[in-house]
């Protein structure tokens, strides 16, 4: 099955400055891997996702690159605000079997912007 | 627009007790999604279905787990009996198709069990 390892735990940086969560995945067919955003007390929700067939993709302040030789993906937060503090999941699906496309979370980033 | 919605929002039970939770999925998705969050064990796919079928239910627990999707804009999600290990944040998500599109998670259920 995938195995999704996201670092770090805990990131904590200045307002205005550059904010980039990595995370390794274990299925080298998985083709699509998307990032949420979990504020306090509410549902994740999508942020940004890429799939296999680019390499890098941008949407304003926010930024995945892929590297599927390496099997790692990484989001950058340029710019950072305090509203950009919350938790922060990666995940990538199971390319085969019964559980395909069934998605593995990562363990969490808890991002803290200080103002 | 209304997104997913679920009930209760928060339930606190009795060890024992039967807890049903209750899932509406955006109106045109035909996949839904419940997943648990705890801290030790994080983010975790409990089962999905697409067009009303369960599809995987590899990650319910056990017996005393289990899941109905009646129509295309309703499922439960029902513990019986509970246990204090079941306590956590369950979550409802629906994608238009499939779980390898962007998944929309609703506000969750907050489950203690005493």
């Amino acid at each position: 099955g995938e195995n999704v390892e996201q670092h770090p735990s805990t990131l904590s940086v200045q307002e205005g400055d550059s904010a980039v969560i990595k995370c390794t995945y274990s299925d080298s067919a998985s083709n699509y891997f998307p990032w949420y955003k979990q504020e306090l007390g509410k549902g994740p929700q999508l942020i940004i996702d890429i799939r296999s067939n680019v390499g890098e993709k941008k949407d304003q302040r926010i930024a995945v690159t892929l590297n599927k030789t390496a099997k790692h993906f990484s989001l950058h937060i340029t710019e950072t605000q305090p509203e950009d503090s919350a938790v922060y999941f990666c995940a990538a699906p199971h390319a085969g079997g019964t559980s395909y496309g069934k998605l593995t979370f990562g363990q969490g980033t808890i991002l803290t912007v200080h103002p | 627009d209304a997104g997913v919605i679920q009930s209760p929002r928060h339930e606190v039970t009795e060890m024992g007790q039967e807890v049903t939770l209750r899932c509406k999925p955006i109106s045109g998705h035909n996949s839904l999604f419940w997943y648990r969050q705890t801290m030790m064990r994080g983010l975790e796919l409990l089962i999905y279905f697409n067009n009303n079928v369960p599809i995987d239910d590899s990650g319910m627990p056990e017996d005393r787990f289990s899941a109905k999707m009646p129509n295309a804009s309703f499922s439960t999600l029902k513990i019986q009996p509970s246990e204090p290990r079941d306590s956590a944040v369950y979550f409802c998500a629906s994608s238009f198709s499939g779980p390898s599109e962007t998944q929309y998670f609703g506000p969750g259920t907050r489950l203690l069990v005493l």
